[in-house]
């Protein structure tokens, strides 16, 4: 299965600030995925970004605020904006490969915002 | 709208005891089912998931799920929990535009 380095591993930002989150994936796949986990609950679909075309948002989940670059088919980053405290949240990328549907979860970005 | 439930936000069992932790999704297909485990402070692990086929699907750790078509239910059971098992567990499911959604999740703390 893909192997997913995603950085920062954690970080601490001030309130106003943004941040970037980068995924990198050790072979190409055509779907990727980030996910928001806020303390205490589950995984919410902020987008889905496919190679090529723009990135699709959940409801709830705009550009402007959470922009999503993906350049080639092993990279992606997810930038969060003018950040404020309810940011605080563990962010996961996700890719899936193959026809046996193998998703594979980045260790996360968790995001502190002060 | 598709959606998936864990019904138990938190379940207490005894070590040595047997566990089932239910999820309900709710769609017109069947989607393709998963359960992931989380540790406090780690990242997700895949324990089982379920295409097609036999509807018994055996995982890692020793955890089973049963998927039931007339009951739209994926629940995971474990005949024996040990105290490894505490954790955060979830059901997720993959519809048609593949992208996989999650249920609330559910906290099991197993007693000595």
């Amino acid at each position: 299965s893909a192997v997913i380095s995603q950085k920062p591993s954690r970080d601490i930002c001030q309130r106003g600030t943004s941040l970037t989150i980068q995924c990198q994936v050790d072979s190409q796949v055509t779907m990727m995925f980030w996910y928001r986990q806020q303390p205490g609950q589950s995984l919410t679909l902020i987008a889905t970004a496919n190679q090529g075309s723009e990135a699709t948002y959940e409801s709830g989940f705009v550009i402007d605020k959470f922009p999503i670059s993906r350049p080639n088919l092993t990279f992606s980053t997810l930038t969060v904006s003018n950040m404020s405290p309810e940011d605080s949240s563990i962010y996961l990328c996700s890719v899936v490969e193959g026809e046996n549907y193998g998703y594979t979860f980045g260790s996360g970005t968790r995001l502190t915002v002060v | 709208a598709q959606s998936v439930t864990q019904p138990d936000i938190h379940i207490t069992v005894s070590e040595g005891a047997s566990l089932e932790l239910r999820c309900n999704y709710s769609y017109g297909a069947t989607p393709y089912l998963f359960w992931y485990v989380q540790s406090p402070g780690q990242g997700l692990q895949l324990l089982l998931k379920y295409f097609s086929g036999d509807t018994l699907v055996q995982g890692i750790k020793g955890f089973e799920a049963e998927f039931k078509r007339s009951q739209s239910s994926f629940n995971l059971r474990k005949p024996s929990v040990h105290w490894s098992d505490a954790a955060e567990y979830f059901c997720a499911v993959v519809y048609n535009n593949n992208d996989m959604r999650f249920g609330a999740g559910t906290r099991l703390t197993v007693k000595p």
